[in-house]
């Protein structure tokens, strides 16, 4: 199983709500990222999590919280959000050493905040 | 900011012929650098990578070639097919970091 499976696939909320965004993956992997990405630019790191620890959070603003409850599962929790947040965001997992550079994504989940 | 970077942002090519989809870095301090695909509606695929000590190297259909002279990097895909269309982004892993470049759509003419 080479999948990094992210749910849900869309997701509208308002600058009101929370929601949670959810990634799994069973590959054993001990690195898991979370990227956002707008349209026509790359991907863009927000967290690493390693040994579900957080390694390391790019000044994400705190309205994004993350959360690594075991070593397959990564979420990141969403708080009045604003317009400009609108993106779509990847989950990622690679092994925890230097010498493994290939990160498996998943599909994303795409965002819309109204 | 980005320390790796795209020439062009598109690139067309007919179909069974080779691409070449160039890419500038300016940190010398990474310890890999990566291809990763990306297809409509979908996650980026890793495609291949070189270690930072490395010239050359070879995949199925695909090369990846970096010039450490000059910091650029380079991916190369023989007879192009249009499975092929993407677009193409160079990353660099400086662990557990993982920086992706502008990408570069590449089209295929049939």
């Amino acid at each position: 199983d080479t999948e990094v499976t992210q749910t849900p696939k869309h997701l509208v909320m308002g600058m009101t709500n929370k929601k949670s965004l959810k990634c799994e993956q069973h590959m054993g992997h001990r690195a898991m990222y979370w990227y956002k990405q707008k349209a026509k630019k790359p991907p863009e790191l927000m967290f690493v999590y390693s040994y579900e620890k957080l390694s390391i959070n790019e000044s994400v603003p705190s309205r994004f919280s993350p959360e690594c409850p075991n070593s397959s599962l990564l979420n990141l929790h969403l708080h009045a959000l604003q317009p400009e947040d609108s993106a779509l965001y990847l989950c990622a997992s690679s092994q925890e050493k230097s010498g493994d550079t290939e990160a498996f994504f998943g599909q994303g989940t795409r965002l819309t905040v109204v | 900011g980005e320390s790796v970077g795209l020439h062009l942002p598109t690139l067309s090519v007919q179909e069974g012929d080779n691409s070449i989809i160039n890419c500038a870095y300016s940190n010398s301090a990474s310890d890999y650098f990566i291809w990763y695909k990306q297809e409509s509606g979908k996650g980026p695929q890793f495609i291949i990578d070189i270690r930072s000590n490395m010239d050359k190297r070879q995949g199925q259909r695909v090369t990846v070639l970096l010039n450490k002279t000059v910091k650029h990097l380079s991916l190369q895909i023989a007879a192009t097919q249009p499975g092929d269309s993407a677009v193409y982004f160079c990353a660099e892993r400086r662990f557990p970091k993982l920086t992706f470049g502008t990408g570069t759509r590449l089209t295929i003419i049939p």
